[in-house]
């Protein structure tokens, strides 16, 4: 069975520096993954996925992961963070092994400082 | 723009009051999902779908009950609200063979009261 984890429950970082959200996943058949993020109040939304070819990939508002196979990880990373990056952000993984169904992590809450 | 719409978006209910959730897409997706989230912690699936009178419960117990008579409509159902209830609830549909996107999209959300 698939799992997801992700090692920060919060991360607060100032305004204008890097940031990375760590996701580390289990699974013993090919994945696909992503990052969702949820403002407050808010549904949750695609920030990129992972389906296959380039491991880098780019999604919106400037965040970029990187999918390692081999230490079974996609980290989340933006260079610069803004106070409107102030939100939750969930990890997910699927395989056709769980009909499709996202299994998701217990989201890593980011906290920009001024 | 396809769109998963979910209303009310916030409602105050007291207990013991039969309440409806509901939850519309226009993708025409036929997997759908129901998940319930206490604010700032992780997503709890209660139900899914996946067509058409299909229905089966999720990882987490819930004493809501859900429908599927049409593709586009999944509404979750409290016949009696207690404090318990008190939660955001939220919809998101999928389509992996059809879109080949194989994610979610997700409604707004409707945050619940019980008082």
């Amino acid at each position: 069975a698939q799992s997801v984890t992700q090692l920060d429950s919060q991360v607060p970082v100032f305004e204008e520096a890097p940031v990375e959200l760590r996701c580390n996943y289990s699974s013993s058949v090919s994945v696909y993954l992503f990052w969702y993020v949820q403002y407050p109040n808010q549904g949750l939304q695609l920030l990129l996925k992972y389906l296959s070819g380039s491991t880098l990939v780019k999604g919106i508002n400037g965040f970029e992961a990187e999918f390692n196979k081999s230490q079974t990880s996609f980290h989340l990373r933006k260079p610069s963070v803004h106070i409107s990056d102030t939100a939750e952000y969930f990890c997910a993984v699927t395989t056709a092994d769980s009909n499709y169904q996202l299994i998701w992590g217990a989201g890593t809450k980011l906290i920009i400082k001024p | 723009e396809a769109d998963i719409y979910q209303t009310p978006r916030y409602l105050v209910i007291g207990t013991g009051k039969k309440i409806t959730l509901e939850c519309s897409q226009t993708m025409g997706h036929d997997k759908m999902y129901w998940y319930q989230q206490d604010p700032g912690m992780e997503l709890h699936l209660i139900h899914y779908s996946y067509g058409v009178n299909s229905t089966e419960k999720g990882d987490l117990s819930s004493e809501s009950t859900v429908s599927r008579i049409r593709t586009e409509h999944f509404p979750l159902t409290l016949e009696s609200a207690r404090p318990s209830h008190t939660s955001q609830y939220l919809c998101a549909s999928s389509d992996p063979a059809g879109q080949g996107s194989f994610g979610y999209t997700f409604g707004s959300g409707t945050r619940l009261t019980v008082v």
